[in-house]
């Protein structure tokens, strides 16, 4: 089975903080996706990587950023971070064609005090 | 553009009753169609798919019929658990959406003793 590790299950970090999520697949997955996850608004893609160094902006980019140096992992960034990004941090990675899956992480609850 | 529309949440049910989750679509071309189930304080994960017009997907108990005719993909259990309450995903992949998936807004699962 693919595997999508995050680095953390639960952050706590202060307002204006720069703040690292990491996640790492251990397949030759393409295609690698941050979410982030609130109450009564689902999924909101922030970006996503589908080959190293290769990034686009997804639904809600701003405040964010993303690193992919490796295949394996995508970094996401929040430059300064602040509270309104305490959230549920979702990363998956999913293979090319349409009928392929995606694996999701655990998930990161980050809180921004 | 593609979309999801997924029946709204929480659906309340008691141990062995049927379950329905509604789940319709807009797509341009031919997608692919999932469910994924999320339990508390989880990722999600992949509980069943079907990636052609009249396929059924099927996994725990759990099946859903891919309606080209009505654009519809709904989720149904014969005899639900407690373990059964989650927040289920239904989502399409299309050659339009650009190795993305597509999510509904996700319809959250109350099974009462």
């Amino acid at each position: 089975d693919v595997k999508v590790t995050q680095s953390s299950r639960y952050l706590v970090k202060r307002t204006g903080e720069k703040v690292f999520l990491e996640c790492v697949q251990d397949m030759d997955h393409e295609n690698m996706f941050w979410y982030r996850q609130d109450p009564g608004l689902g999924l909101r893609l922030i970006y996503f990587s589908y080959d190293v160094k290769m990034k686009e902006k997804g639904d809600i980019p701003e405040g964010y950023s993303v690193s992919r140096e490796k295949k394996e992992r995508f970094s996401l960034i929040l430059e300064s971070a602040s509270t309104n990004q305490t959230s549920m941090y979702l990363c998956a990675a999913r293979g090319g064609p349409i009928h392929t899956e995606a694996f999701f992480g655990q998930g990161t609850r980050l809180t921004v005090v | 553009g593609n979309s999801v529309t997924q029946m709204e949440g929480p659906v309340t049910l008691s141990e062995e009753a049927f379950l329905t989750i509604n789940c319709t679509y807009t797509a341009t071309g031919y997608p692919s169609l999932f469910w994924y189930v999320q339990y508390p304080g989880e990722g999600l994960q992949l509980l069943l798919k079907a990636t052609k017009a009249d396929d059924k997907g099927s996994n725990k108990g759990f099946e859903a019929t891919y309606r080209k005719e009505t654009t519809s993909f709904h989720l149904e259990k014969g005899s639900v658990q407690v373990s059964d309450s989650a927040v289920y995903f239904c989502a399409l992949s299309d050659v339009d959406s650009n190795y993305q998936l597509i999510w509904g807004a996700g319809t959250k699962l109350i099974i009462k003793p």
